[in-house]
């Protein structure tokens, strides 16, 4: 089954700087690479997702990376702000029944 | 966007009752429902996924008859904890994917249950 590894475990970074968090996956026939932020005593809420015919995608502030030859994708985070302070996890699966989560990065972005 | 709902969102019982949750998908109708729990600064461990109209299917090491689901509809699942222990106490979330014409479909979490058992 997939595997997805997730680093750094924590980070923290001043307002205004750049974030990034990194996955890799095992399974080759993934497709499919979500991101979800998770705030304290809430559920995680998808904030971008990624499939495996773009290799980038961008949203505002939020952009998500993709090499499906070295099977890893990256989260970046830019003008960072205490309010993107959170874990984020990562994600791929390649069928509705089969998704695996990373263990979670603690974002915490210092004003 | 595709919002999932979760009721209720915190619950305290005493050891030996059981516990009904419920997840609803609040404007679409769900292909499947997931089950997650998650434990203090830990990620997301699947029990089971759910299926309208057919039987759930669990995943290993979690037993069915302590964590009973129920697929009514396609906008609602419920889990039902049986026989509560402390053990049991942790942070239920469900999952409903919405179709997008891709697969897999995307998943979209509600907002969890807080469970504490006495």
């Amino acid at each position: 089954g997939e595997n997805v590894e997730q680093h750094p475990s924590t980070l923290s970074v001043q307002e205004g700087d750049s974030a990034v968090i990194k996955c890799t996956y095992s399974d080759s026939a993934s497709n499919y690479f979500p991101w979800y932020k998770q705030e304290l005593g809430k559920g995680p809420q998808l904030i971008i997702d990624i499939r495996s015919n773009v290799g980038e995608k961008k949203d505002q502030r939020i952009a998500v990376t993709l090499n499906k030859t070295a099977k890893h994708f990256s989260l970046h985070i830019t003008e960072t702000q205490p309010e993107d302070s959170a874990v984020y996890f990562c994600a791929a699966s390649y069928n509705n029944n089969d998704m695996r989560f990373g263990a979670g990065t603690r974002l915490t972005v210092k004003p | 966007g595709a919002v999932v709902s979760q009721h209720p969102s915190r619950v305290i019982c005493k050891s030996g009752t059981s516990v009904k949750i419920e997840c609803r998908s609040l404007d679409f109708q769900a292909t499947t429902m997931f089950w997650y729990r998650q434990f203090p600064k830990k990620s997301l461990m699947l029990m089971a996924t759910s299926n309208e109209g057919s039987k759930a299917t669990y995943e290993q090491g979690v037993e069915k008859d302590k964590f009973l689901i129920n697929h009514a509809s396609l906008t609602l699942s419920t889990l039902t904890v049986t026989s509560a222990h402390p053990e049991d106490s942790s942070f239920y979330i469900c999952s409903a994917t919405s179709p997008s014409g891709r697969t897999p479909d995307t998943q979209y979490f509600g907002p969890g249950t807080r469970l504490t058992v006495l």
